[in-house]
């Protein structure tokens, strides 16, 4: 269970243009997932916070116009990198989180496999 | 603001037991986690952690928690070429519910 999927699983865009990448919880629903963002050799650096019905929470220095998400429903939410250039290449990642039933309510984020972003 | 650190490398010959440290600095983390991610992929939740246990065992798998110290570990018993790759240790922030991520360590398991 607790299974994430993504797609693609990558994409050679042109600079200039838009690229959106799907994540999906495939066996639960996820009313939070996150958008991660990792550079080569580095670790996972916080994009935002996806929330099923209502507007992401960016985390500082995230434009939300360049990486627009949208979560329309339980179980999927969108990335759309806008008007992307060389230096959005990247490796997105992206979590759901799974409520923990039992001695605490804090919860556990599944990973989607990746989507590997290069931009030429 | 939540920081969580481990060492870059470690390189252990298969068999061997391998220890991955972390240390994290929010002690009022509730969960600690250590994640597993392979060339080109995502991440892989390997075991977690309450903050009121001390041990948790998972076959090959053994988390020691220190809270005083706030020092997590991770230990590999007979470790295998497939365990390469680099893992993660985080720490649920008790402000936002966030994850902090360490830096991730590489582990090299040699024949």
């Amino acid at each position: 269970g607790a299974v994430v999927s993504q797609h693609p699983s990558w994409v050679i865009c042109k600079s200039g243009t838009s690229v959106k990448i799907e994540c999906r919880s495939l066996d639960f629903q996820a009313t939070t997932m996150f958008w991660y963002r990792q550079f080569p050799k580095q670790s996972l650096m916080l994009m935002a916070t996806s929330n099923e019905g209502s507007k992401a929470t960016y985390e500082q220095g995230v434009e939300k116009d360049k990486f627009l998400i949208n979560h329309a429903s339980l179980t999927l939410s969108t990335l759309t990198v806008t008007s992307a250039h060389p230096e959005d290449s990247s490796f997105y990642i992206c979590s759901a989180r799974v409520k923990r039933t039992g001695i605490s309510s804090t919860d556990t984020q599944y990973f989607g496999p990746g989507t590997r972003l290069t931009v030429l | 603001g939540e920081d969580v650190e481990q060492s870059l490398f470690l390189s252990v010959r298969e068999g061997d037991s391998s220890v991955i440290n972390c240390t994290y600095t929010d002690s009022s983390s509730t969960y600690l986690y250590w994640y597993k991610q392979e060339p080109g992929a995502g991440l892989q939740l390997l075991t977690y952690i309450f903050s009121n246990m001390d041990m948790k065992q998972d076959q090959r798998l053994t988390v020691l928690l220190n809270k005083k110290d706030k020092h997590l570990s991770l230990r590999i018993a007979d470790t295998q070429t497939g365990d390469s790759a680099i893992y993660f240790c985080a720490a649920d922030s008790s402000n936002t519910g966030k994850l902090i991520f360490g830096q991730g360590t590489t582990l090299q398991v040699k024949p």
